[in-house]
C-alpha cells in the first residue's frame, strides 16, 4: 500500500507555543489529506480536509484560527497548532488519499506543558 | 451525521479461534467499506475493503461480509493469533470523488489470549 509519513513522532511543548506537524505522501501524489484527532481508546475523529492549492475545509467545532492546515505541495500537508494549550494534547494523524483508498500516517504524539 | 455503529466494544478471544467484529452504516449511498487495524501508539493500517457489488472478500485469514439489505458489514479473523491483538476500526464512505471523507465506527479492542 501507499506510504505516509508524519514528522515529528513526538513533540512536547511548552503552553503558549505553536507546534507544527508534517504529512508526506511517500510514493504517490495527494491531492486531499486529511487530518484527525484520537483521543486516548477512543475513534478517529476528523478535524479538516486539506487540499492542495486550496483553502482546507474545517469540521464542525474545530477552530481554524488554532489549528493552521496548508497544503503547499501534492506531497505535503502540514498541521500548526497555534498557541497550544495543554488540552490541545493528543494523537494527532493524517491520511492520504490514493486511487480512492486512504492510507494514514504514523501519527503524532503532542504533550503540551 | 451519519454514524456507524461497530460492535463488540471489546473482545477476547483464544488462540485459533474466529474473531467477529460488525458494523451497521445508515447512508446507502455510500459504497466503499474498509476495516482498519491500528497497534497502540501507531496509526490505523487499512487492513482490508469491500464495495457493494460482492458479498465477501478474503484475504488471507481475514475475510470481510457485506449485507446490503441489512445495512451491515463484519469482519472476520479466522485462526486467530496474540500478534492480532490490536484495535480495529470499520469505516464507510463514498469510493469515488475528489473529498469523500470516511465515517469510523467507534473501534473494537481485540485481545488474543494464547
Amino acid at each position: 500500500g501507499a506510504v505516509v509519513s508524519q514528522h515529528p513522532s513526538r513533540v512536547i511543548c511548552k503552553s503558549g507555543t505553536s507546534v507544527k506537524i508534517e504529512c508526506r505522501s511517500l510514493d504517490f501524489q495527494a491531492t486531499t489529506m486529511f487530518w484527525y484527532r484520537q483521543f486516548p481508546k477512543k475513534s478517529l475523529m476528523l478535524m479538516a480536509t486539506s487540499n492542495e492549492g486550496s483553502k482546507a475545509t474545517y469540521e464542525q467545532g474545530v477552530e481554524k484560527d488554532k489549528f493552521l492546515i496548508n497544503h503547499a505541495s501534492l506531497t505535503l500537508s502540514t498541521l500548526t497548532v497555534t498557541s497550544a494549550h495543554p488540552e490541545d494534547s493528543s494523537f494527532y494523524i493524517c491520511s492520504a488519499r490514493d486511487r480512492n483508498e486512504q492510507f494514514f500516517g504514523p501519527g503524532t504524539r503532542l504533550t503540551v506543558l | 451525521q451519519q454514524q456507524v455503529k461497530q460492535s463488540p466494544q471489546s473482545l477476547i478471544v483464544q488462540k485459533g479461534g474466529i474473531s467477529i467484529i460488525n458494523c451497521a452504516y445508515e447512508n446507502t449511498a455510500f459504497d466503499y467499506f474498509p476495516w482498519y487495524q491500528q497497534f497502540p501508539g501507531k496509526g490505523p493500517a487499512l487492513l482490508i475493503a469491500i464495495r457493494p457489488d460482492v458479498s465477501e472478500k478474503k484475504e488471507g485469514r481475514f475475510t470481510i461480509s457485506f449485507n446490503k439489505s441489512a445495512k451491515q458489514f463484519s469482519l472476520h479473523i479466522m485462526d486467530s493469533q496474540p500478534g492480532d491483538s490490536a484495535t480495529y476500526f470499520c469505516a464507510t464512505g463514498p469510493f469515488s470523488g475528489g473529498y469523500n471523507k470516511l465515517i469510523f465506527g467507534a473501534g473494537t479492542r481485540l485481545a488474543v489470549h494464547p
